[in-house]
């Protein structure tokens, strides 16, 4: 089955610290991941995709095939980081040809001051 | 400016009453998508659009209808309201390869 796990609900860091929010990823052929952010009563904003290999706010990601993961990391934490963060894959639809977005339950990331 | 646009914001509305919830894209995306957000479920997608007259059911489709008459357009339809449809919806499109642009969300309590 097509999966996104975000295994953690939430998770409260102090500012300065370093993150990483988890995804692992269940899915057969060649992944295309993404990380989407959502800030407090704001719509979802796509943060990163692995194709490109970016690094958005200081936030990068890395796939690893063999763990099946995409976790997502920033070396300082900041304030303004605090948001809900999702992690995203596009699987193939249930018809030929289609394709579709998998969303996990997302974390939600509080920075302390 | 590029944007994926919803309305209304808010509504309430009494069981059994139909609605439709507007969406519509002015970057001539090919894919669009309903997301519904409930607090410990995440998104859940509802029904998807490959290009126009192209539909298909997402995770979660029962009690939805979608239609993609023009390109710009991906309305969300129900027929017939039921309390557990009360929940936070996003609409978003993108382009072959790329991430999502997500509506600013509407607000739906069905009562």
């Amino acid at each position: 089955a097509q999966r996104v796990t975000q295994p953690e609900k939430l998770l409260s860091v102090f500012k300065g610290a370093p993150v990483e929010l988890k995804c692992n990823y269940s899915y057969s052929g060649s992944p295309e991941l993404f990380w989407y952010v959502q800030y407090s009563r704001q719509r979802l904003q796509l943060l990163l995709r692995h194709i490109s290999r970016e690094s958005i706010k200081g936030f990068t990601a890395d796939l690893n095939k063999g763990e099946t993961s995409f976790h997502l990391k920033k070396p300082f934490a900041q304030e303004e980081d605090s948001a809900m963060y999702y992690c995203a894959l596009r699987s193939t639809g249930t018809t030929s040809g289609t394709y579709k977005y998998i969303f996990g339950t997302g974390t939600r990331l509080k920075v302390l001051a | 400016e590029a944007q994926v646009t919803q309305n209304p914001r808010y509504l309430i509305t009494v069981t059994g009453k139909k609605l439709t919830v507007t969406c519509s894209q002015n970057m001539n995306h090919e894919y669009m998508s309903w997301y519904r957000q409930d607090p410990g479920l995440g998104l859940r997608q509802i029904y998807y659009s490959m290009n126009v007259e192209v539909t298909d059911k997402g995770d979660v489709p029962e009690g939805y209808k979608v239609s993609r008459k023009e390109k710009r357009n991906f309305p969300l339809i129900l027929e017939s309201p039921s309390p557990n449809q009360t929940s936070l919806y996003f609409c978003a499109s993108s382009a072959t390869g790329l991430g999502y642009t997500f509506g600013s969300g509407t607000r739906l309590t069905v009562v």
